[in-house]
């Protein structure tokens, strides 16, 4: 229903590794968000990508990079784990029109980083 | 800068029992307002938007919110609450300006059912 696959769902790492999540939305949306979702911050944007390019960011730290596929698949790459990391991260597809288009949530992809 | 707030992390009402979820916003230009719900292990769902036209704006599964710019409200109502109703609730807030589509949440307030 929602129109976005994320993989994959659930992931443990070990602190100081990396990891990369996968967001692919339905066929002709071409804006991607990212979001991370902690009991303590609650949810908190990460950045967005419309047409392969990065057009807003949130106040994360560069160890939170992502990147935008020509057909709209988005990953997103935490490098060097910490423990604060762990959450659960949701990605959302919208047309990309502005902001008054909906943004659809994916189920989101849980990672544990002990 | 924008931001939400959602009065009451908790709320518990008896099914059959009106509904209301509180949200306040904060934005210096005309904002889109939004909520979504959240159930256990998934992601959100959106219930409604709200994008300058109606005032009142009607969603999925009954509810509703209204939009009060005076109060800087946007405070989400059902008349009658179900079980399945149960879940996490997000207003989330962003604005026309800057072609971007970043929204901003609130806490989220979680709803508790009782029979």
């Amino acid at each position: 229903k929602a129109g976005v696959t994320q993989t994959p769902r659930y992931l443990i790492k070990t602190r100081g590794q990396q990891v990369t999540l996968s967001c692919s939305p339905i066929s002709g949306h071409r804006s991607v968000s990212w979001y991370q979702q902690t009991p303590g911050q609650g949810l908190q944007f990460l950045f967005e990508y419309f047409s392969e390019t990065q057009r807003n960011k949130g106040n994360f730290p560069g160890r939170f990079s992502g990147r935008q596929f020509s057909n709209s698949r988005s990953e997103m790459n935490v490098s060097t784990l910490e423990l604060g990391d762990s959450a659960l991260y949701l990605c959302a597809r919208s047309l990309g029109g502005g902001a008054a288009y909906e943004q659809y949530f994916g189920p989101g992809t849980r990672l544990t980083v002990t | 800068a924008q931001s939400v707030t959602q009065l009451g992390s908790h709320v518990s009402v008896s099914e059959g029992a009106l509904v209301l979820l509180r949200c306040n916003y904060s934005s210096s230009v005309p904002p889109y307002l939004f909520w979504y719900v959240q159930y256990p292990n998934q992601g959100l769902q959106l219930l409604l938007k709200y994008t300058s036209a109606a005032t009142l704006v009607k969603g999925i599964n009954g509810f509703e919110a209204e939009f009060k710019k005076s109060e800087t409200s946007f405070h989400l109502t059902k008349p009658s609450a179900h079980m399945s109703d149960a879940a996490e609730y997000f207003c989330a807030v962003t604005s026309k300006r800057g072609g971007s589509e970043k929204l901003v949440f609130g806490k989220g307030t979680k709803l508790t059912v009782n029979p």
